[in-house]
């Protein structure tokens, strides 16, 4: 199957930094990708829908001036938490779905941050 | 709305037994797709399976088997002689079509725990 990237794995920053998370295809072109939040022992939500070349669709009650999307190409899509503070700490994950299979999403291998 | 409900939180078996895990959704549309994903500790999500709403027809990947019906909408896992390996947590979900777009929904999960 087609291969989704996420980086970083992991990262531990500052209260009131930024983080930026990278989402990218490796193998195809991602018209549409997806960022999702996970808390613990909970199911993934949906935070927003980004195509790429224009703006994201945000979720509601998602923070869309907090939670950056930029899906500048057809491979890459990312995700800048910004002022982050400790309830940001969470998992994301990233889907991404090509021209040719909209009903196969890919999944990135998620990425924990944790804000202290 | 679309809804994908996993009505068993957790669950533990023993190794070597059977263990079916429900799923039931509400759509109202009558072109979708259901997905199982496995999701071990590490946080990636693992796919599974895909199901179109046209295809009724049970499937079988070898310790693996699906059970979806329709009239009851439903679309049950189960899981024949269980590993270890297979401990984690799995989601169910949706995909849906509407007013040109269409997301993917999760269930909450349910955490399988295989004991030795």
């Amino acid at each position: 199957g087609a291969v989704v990237s996420q980086h970083p794995s992991w990262v531990i920053c500052k209260s009131g930094t930024s983080v930026k998370i990278e989402c990218r295809s490796l193998d195809f072109q991602a018209t549409t990708m997806f960022w999702y939040r996970q808390f613990p022992k909970q199911s993934l939500m949906l935070m927003a829908t980004s195509n790429e070349g224009s703006k994201a669709t945000y979720e509601q009650g998602v923070e869309k001036d907090k939670f950056l999307i930029n899906h500048a190409s057809l491979t890459l899509s990312t995700l800048t938490v910004t002022s982050a503070h400790p309830e940001d700490s969470s998992f994301y994950i990233c889907s991404a779905n090509s021209q040719g299979a909209v009903t196969e999403a890919f999944f990135g291998q998620g990425t924990r941050l944790t804000v202290v | 709305a679309q809804k994908v409900t996993q009505a068993q939180t957790e669950i533990s078996v023993v190794e070597k037994e059977d263990v079916t895990l429900d799923c039931v959704y509400e759509t109202r549309d009558t072109t979708y797709y259901l997905f199982w994903y496995k999701q071990p500790p590490s946080g990636e999500l693992v796919f599974l399976i895909r199901r179109n709403s046209f295809d009724e027809q049970n499937e079988i990947s070898g310790r693996y088997s699906w059970n979806f019906q329709k009239s009851t909408s439903s679309f049950n896992f189960t899981i024949t002689a269980s590993q270890v390996v297979d401990s984690a947590v799995y989601f169910c979900a949706l995909i849906f079509f509407g007013a040109g777009s269409y997301q993917l929904t999760f269930g909450k999960g349910t955490k399988l725990s295989v004991i030795p």
